[in-house]
């Protein structure tokens, strides 16, 4: 199975900052199916990012993600407060669907 | 809008089995992929297995298969994920998913959560 490793484990900035959060597989993944998922607190993860780039319906432009193969990279252009959570990456386009262990953005 | 609507937080024994649902809320799911990915206190996020309900044929990781069962209902509004010989580490949270693409993903629509405490 396809190992997801996330960088740094936990990013510590503040509002008005710029975040970028790092995703690497142990082999490529097939057909960029990469997303990005965000967690609060006592709620289910809520997906930001599809297909390495699309945002998911209603995800605000200040979340972008790119990258191909092995490398894969969430940016959120200017950190709001409602962003500090735990964010998540996964490949979808193998079998067993993997999550990366989390990276943790704290204020 | 499709909602997911999980069963409620379960306590089993050691060595017991559980089954959890999962029911689709202002919509159909038939014709998507629907999974099962779990979270262990303060951990990360390990996919199970999935099903799509019109085609029936589950899915499972192979780190479950033997103690995982995936089924719908023949209204095929409700899925269902069975874990038996359960042991303290399946102590979780167990969500169900919707796949918008695949049986693994991207999972667009999640339901509550249903909490699974094994304790003897």
């Amino acid at each position: 199975e396809i190992v997801l490793t996330q960088s740094p484990g936990t990013l510590s900035l503040s509002p008005g900052e710029r975040a970028t959060l790092s995703c690497r597989a142990s082999q490529s993944v097939s057909s960029s199916y990469l997303a990005w998922y965000q967690q609060k607190p006592g709620q289910a993860p809520r997906l930001l990012i599809y297909e390495t780039s699309s945002r998911a319906s209603g995800i605000p432009d200040r979340f972008s993600g790119s990258g191909s193969a092995t490398d894969f990279t969430l940016t959120i252009s200017r950190l709001e407060p409602e962003d500090f959570a735990v964010y998540y990456c996964q490949q979808y386009g193998s079998s067993p669907g993997t999550f990366g262990q989390g990276t943790k953005l704290e204020i | 809008q499709v909602q997911l609507v999980q069963s409620g937080a379960e306590v089993k024994k050691p060595g017991s089995s559980v089954k959890v649902s999962c029911k689709a809320s202002g919509g159909s799911f038939s014709t998507y992929a629907i999974s099962w990915v779990r979270q262990a206190p303060g951990q990360g996020l390990e996919w199970m297995g999935g099903i799509i309900p019109i085609f029936g044929s589950p899915s499972y990781a192979q780190k479950f298969q033997g103690r995982v069962t995936v089924t719908t209902d023949k209204s095929m509004t409700t899925v269902f994920l069975e874990l038996s010989s359960l042991r303290s580490e399946d102590t979780a949270v167990y969500f169900c998913l919707r796949g918008a693409t695949t049986h693994y993903g991207p999972f667009d629509i999640w339901g509550q959560g249903t909490r699974v405490t094994i304790s003897s």
